[in-house]
């Protein structure tokens, strides 16, 4: 089974903080995501990467950055966290392009609140 | 991002009866993928059923199933004898197949929440 796992359930910053939100996948996936869930928007894509070192800004990236030093791990940073930033941030990984096989897998979550 | 309308906020249904999430998408392409995710309370996302657009028959998974209408963008799950264990959100999702672009992101609707009552 793909497993998708995040360094943290719950998480409380305070503003002005930098906070790291880590992901790893197990199952050697090209591409990891990294998207913000919230009441009444649903996902909202903020930050992809299609390999190591790369990265693409998806439709929300003001405010984030993203790491991808390594094939497994994909990180999320908020350089400077503000009380807007509480939400649940999901990751997610898919593996190289395949017609029959093009599911996204997500990590558990990390629910965030911004104090 | 392409847009993904689910304009049912919330259902209810008893249990063993069936539901009908809708769910409309807008794109201009004429190939591409359709899912809906399930986010069951505090636990993982987890896919339900996939349609390809070029794949005129609906897409069915146990009592899952889609009714896929292209012309109108349309793309509704039908959940039949519910049970108390599809209690969750369920999410619809577009990912377009342009394979060069190596494009695999998701644009997902708002999100339906489904309640099955015993």
């Amino acid at each position: 089974d793909v497993k998708v796992t995040q360094s943290s359930r719950y998480l409380v910053k305070r503003t002005g903080e930098k906070v790291f939100l880590e992901c790893v996948q197990d199952m050697d996936h090209e591409n990891m995501f990294w998207y913000r869930q919230d009441p009444g928007l649903g996902l909202r894509l903020i930050y992809f990467s299609y390999d190591v070192k790369m990265k693409e800004k998806g439709d929300i990236p003001e405010g984030y950055s993203v790491s991808r030093e390594k094939k497994e791990r994909f990180s999320l940073i908020l350089e400077s966290a503000s009380t807007n930033q509480t939400s649940m941030y999901l990751c997610a990984s898919i593996p190289s392009w395949d017609s029959e096989n093009n599911e996204q897998f997500f990590g558990p979550g990390t629910r965030l609140t911004v104090l | 991002a392409q847009t993904v309308t689910q304009s049912q906020p919330e259902m209810s249904v008893q249990e063993a009866e069936t539901v009908t999430l809708s769910c409309t998408y807008d794109t201009s392409e004429s190939n591409y993928y359709l899912f809906w995710y399930k986010q069951p309370p505090s636990r993982q996302m987890i896919l339900v059923i996939r349609q390809e657009a070029y794949k005129q028959q609906n897409a069915t998974e146990n009592r899952f199933s889609v009714n896929f209408q292209k012309a109108a963008k349309s793309f509704s799950l039908k959940i039949s004898d519910s049970q108390l264990g599809d209690t969750a959100m369920y999410f619809c999702a577009f990912m377009t197949s342009i394979v060069p672009l190596n494009d695999y992101k998701l644009s997902f609707g708002a999100g339906t929440t489904v309640t099955v009552r015993a």
